[in-house]
């Protein structure tokens, strides 16, 4: 079955610093590739995702890369806020079905 | 309603006793997945239902713990004889097959948290 690791587990950064978490699959199957944001007391909630037939999506302060042939993807966030503080999770799946979560990246952003 | 409901949002059980959870995914969407979450800590796959198929219950931590989804909508998670490591925050999830209108990602619930005394 799919096994995603994510690193690293936990990431200081200064305010309007750029963050970069990595994660890597070992399913080459797997073709969708979604990143949750975890505030503290909340739900996860999606905050971008990719799919396997681009390399790299971006959203605002937000981009996700791809690299199918190594198995890697990393969610990369500039001008860091303090309000990006929070856990992360990468995930993979088959077409958007059976989540795998990487093991999340707790992110703090210091003013 | 339009989001992924979980009742009870909190739920305190005395050590050794019963509890039932409950998920109402998202209508229509044919996947459900039920998760643990310890504080502080990630998300634990428990079990994972897919239409009719047979669910993928490799994740449940002991015979304690089962989960059935009728009708394939609401779903219950059980965990008999409750134990003090039980306590977590239980997340359900649903989601819908890739080339539906709808969106492809997982839309967690807002949880039970569940405290064993």
């Amino acid at each position: 079955g799919e096994n995603v690791e994510q690193h690293p587990s936990t990431l200081s950064v200064q305010e309007g610093d750029s963050a970069v978490i990595k994660c890597t699959y070992s399913d080459s199957a797997s073709n969708y590739f979604p990143w949750y944001k975890q505030e503290l007391g909340k739900r996860p909630q999606l905050i971008i995702d990719i799919r396997s037939n681009v390399g790299e999506k971006k959203d605002q302060r937000i981009a996700v890369t791809l690299n199918k042939t190594a198995k890697h993807f990393s969610l990369h966030i500039t001008e860091t806020q303090p309000e990006d503080s929070a856990v992360y999770f990468c995930a993979a799946s088959r077409y958007g079905q059976n989540f795998v979560f990487g093991p999340g990246t707790r992110l703090s952003v210091l003013p | 309603g339009a989001g992924v409901s979980q009742s009870p949002s909190n739920k305190v059980t005395e050590k050794g006793k019963d509890v039932e959870l409950r998920c109402d995914p998202i209508s229509g969407h044919t996947a459900l997945y039920w998760y643990r979450q310890s504080l502080g800590q990630g998300l634990e796959f428990l079990i994972y239902f897919q239409g009719n198929s047979a669910p993928d219950k490799s994740g449940l931590p002991s015979d304690r713990f089962s989960a059935e989804r009728t009708g394939g909508s609401v779903s219950t998670l059980t965990i008999q004889r409750t134990q003090q490591e039980d306590s977590a925050v239980y997340l359900c999830a649903s989601s819908t097959p890739w080339g539906q209108p709808m969106n492809t990602e997982a839309f967690f619930g807002q949880g039970t948290r569940l405290t064993v005394v």
